[in-house]
């Protein structure tokens, strides 16, 4: 079964902190993707790679950054958190291939104070 | 670029009643269509996806969709809904030579007993 794992579902973090949000997967997937998921505005992309060190940016990339430095393994980082970051944050993966399937994570609720 | 539409942001519909679900997407060519369901406090699971051939797709937990080139949709369809499919919809579109994927705002289904 194919898993995307996240490393936290709730966060607490103040203003100014830096953040780390990790996900892994297993599915040997050379995409992976970073959602950010607003009521009423769906799912925005925030960050993706296509190959291990390769990124590109979304939609919106703004205060964040990644990192991918194994294949399996896709960091978004919040260089210092602000109260507008406060959301819920989605992980996926995909093969290789024009709009494969993403397969999600279960997602991390992140709260900055 | 491409874009999606879901003209409904919330339904209630009866347990044992029929669900259809609106998706509207924007893309010059044949497009990937995708439908997700999003379970409270999950991530997001794949119902259907639609790539070419039957524009008639079924999908997992009773689900179809069809696709209609002239109308420019994707709707969800199910004909009997179970308390359990109270959750929220996202449609998705993307492009054969593109990894991305572009979300519409979603729609959350109630079912009332």
């Amino acid at each position: 079964d194919v898993k995307v794992t996240q490393s936290s579902r709730y966060l607490v973090k103040r203003t100014g902190e830096k953040v780390f949000l990790e996900c892994v997967q297993d599915m040997d997937h050379e995409n992976m993707f970073w959602y950010r998921q607003d009521p009423g505005l769906g799912l925005r992309l925030i960050y993706f790679s296509y190959d291990v060190k390769m990124k590109e940016k979304g939609d919106i990339p703004e205060g964040y950054s990644v990192s991918r430095e194994k294949k399996e393994r896709f960091s978004l980082i919040l260089e210092s958190a602000s109260t507008n970051q406060t959301s819920m944050y989605l992980c996926a993966s995909s093969s290789v291939g024009g709009a494969s399937t993403q397969y999600f994570g279960p997602g991390t609720r992140l709260l900055v104070l | 670029a491409q874009s999606v539409t879901q003209p409904d942001i919330h339904i209630t519909v009866s347990e044992g009643a029929s669900l259809e679900l609106r998706c509207n997407y924007s893309y010059g060519a044949t497009p990937y269509l995708f439908w997700y369901v999003q379970s409270p406090g999950q991530g997001l699971q794949l119902l259907l996806k639609y790539f070419s051939g039957d524009t008639l797709v079924q999908g997992i937990k009773g689900f179809e969709a069809e696709f209609k080139r002239s109308q420019s949709s994707f709707n969800l369809r199910k004909p009997s809904v179970h308390w359990s499919d109270a959750a929220e919809y996202f449609c998705a579109v993307g492009a054969p030579d593109d990894y991305k994927l572009s979300f519409g705002a979603g729609t959350t289904v109630t079912v009332r007993a």
